[in-house]
């Protein structure tokens, strides 16, 4: 069955500084890939998503995501973190087929300190 | 767009009770999801609708939780009898196409079992 990994469970960055939250999935072919952002009392949001073509994805917000097919991982970047960015951060796989939904790693939890 | 609208906001109530958790999902959105998170386990996928259709049902916990969707505009999430371990943040999510399109969350119903 396919799965995610999510090692950091708590990350701080100062702001300003750049920032990585790291990925890492298990499936035998190529899944879609996601990022969500949560806010303390909120569902998530969307950041950015691939599934096919430029291993580099921008997303909102200031994010970029690369997927490294050798590494199994789709590490979530940033080059200069704001405050607003502190969060929860959730990395998501679905098959490449039709019918089925998405499945989250634990998250991990940005704080951006001063 | 109002966005998917989930209600209560907050659930308090005491062990062996009937919970119902309500979802209205985006007009136009075809998929609906309910999603249940904790600290211990995360985010997980209980249910998935498409087209009011259930698809995918290996996530609902036992015979205690029950999820119907009688129309395209809403969702039930049914808990019977309640139990602590019960506790947790419900999301429903709803997407335009199949499971792995962009997922458009509620705010969540916060239900605590005493």
């Amino acid at each position: 069955a396919q799965s995610v990994t999510q090692p950091d469970i708590h990350i701080t960055v100062s702001e300003g500084a750049s920032l990585e939250l790291r990925c890492n999935y298990s499936y035998g072919a190529t899944p879609y890939l996601f990022w969500y952002v949560q806010s303390p009392g909120q569902g998530l949001q969307l950041l950015l998503k691939y599934f096919s073509g430029d291993t580099l994805v921008q997303g909102i917000k200031g994010f970029e995501a690369e997927f490294k097919r050798s590494q199994s991982s789709f590490n979530l970047r940033k080059p200069s973190v704001h405050w607003s960015d502190a969060a929860e951060y959730f990395c998501a796989v679905a098959p490449n087929q039709a019918g089925t939904a998405l499945i989250f790693g634990k998250g991990t939890t940005l704080s951006v300190s001063s | 767009d109002a966005g998917v609208i989930q209600s209560p906001r907050h659930e308090v109530t005491e062990m062996g009770q009937e919970v119902t958790l309500r979802c209205k999902p985006i007009s136009g959105h075809n998929s609906l999801f309910w999603y249940r998170q904790t600290m211990m386990r995360g985010l997980e996928l209980l249910i998935y609708f498409n087209n009011n259709v259930p698809i995918d049902d290996s996530g609902m916990p036992e015979d205690r939780f029950s999820a119907k969707m009688p129309n395209a505009s809403f969702s039930t999430l049914k808990i019977q009898p309640s139990e602590p371990r019960d506790s947790a943040v419900y999301f429903c999510a709803s997407s335009r196409g199949q499971g792995y399109e962009k997922l458009f969350f509620g705010s969540g119903t916060q239900l605590s079992v005493l």
